[in-house]
């Protein structure tokens, strides 16, 4: 089986701009979480989307949104980047919707906002 | 709310030396607890969890970690180091709707030969 795939690895914008990272989930996993990691910190909940729908989301602004895809591949959307936004951001699915369930991610999207 | 402290962001032990990360927690509801590890340009991986049942829990690569619900804590410990043991470890709790986990900042591991 396949694991957690992110694309693309690695990009470079500017302020004010936009950008979509992807993310195809395991085989199998319906649920899909998206994480923000800065530099030198743990990761932070974004948002979690199950079945297509979003089913929770942490304390982000409304710029951040997401979609899940028939087939439970992932988008997350960052418009008018900040440059606070530079992280390397981290998708992980799972089986199930609860967090109780082990979280499989990805290699992660490394964002540079200049 | 929940919340995780992780005590000492930086860790350095000797290849065969006791490992011990520490984790404190707090949470307004019977806490599932943990650790993932995040090796240098990968993505973090399950090394064990805590959901309620035994409060020694067992995970990969000869890592284990104690529930204590007195000292609300989760110490990851491993008996002796290996120098592939080197990475960044990561204590996690889950969030009160149970539908995302909270890290703590993460601990960095050395081990030297």
């Amino acid at each position: 089986e396949t694991g957690v795939t992110q694309s693309p690895t690695h990009l470079i914008k500017t302020r004010g701009q936009q950008v979509t990272l992807r993310c195809s989930s395991q085989s199998g996993h319906n649920t899909v979480s998206w994480y923000q990691q800065a530099l030198g910190q743990g990761p932070q909940f974004i948002f979690q989307y199950y079945r297509e729908e979003e089913n929770g989301r942490g304390n982000f602004p409304p710029r951040f949104s997401g979609l899940q895809f028939p087939n439970y591949s992932s988008e997350l959307n960052v418009n008018a980047l900040e440059l606070d936004d530079s992280a390397l951001y981290l998708c992980a699915s799972s089986l199930t919707d609860r967090a109780t369930g082990e979280l499989f991610f990805g290699e992660g999207s490394r964002l540079t906002v200049l | 709310a929940q919340s995780v402290t992780q005590l000492g962001s930086h860790v350095s032990v000797s290849e065969g030396a006791l490992v011990l990360l520490r984790c404190n927690y707090s949470s307004s509801v019977p806490p599932y607890l943990f650790w993932y590890v995040q090796y240098p340009n990968q993505g973090l991986q399950l090394l064990l969890k805590y959901t309620s049942a035994a409060t020694l829990v067992k995970g990969i690569n000869g890592f284990e970690a104690e529930f204590k619900k007195s000292e609300t804590s989760f110490h990851l410990t491993k008996p002796s180091a290996h120098m592939s043991d080197a990475a960044e470890y990561f204590c996690a709790v889950s969030n009160q709707a149970g539908t995302a986990l909270i890290f703590g900042k993460g601990t960095t591991l050395s081990v030297s030969s």
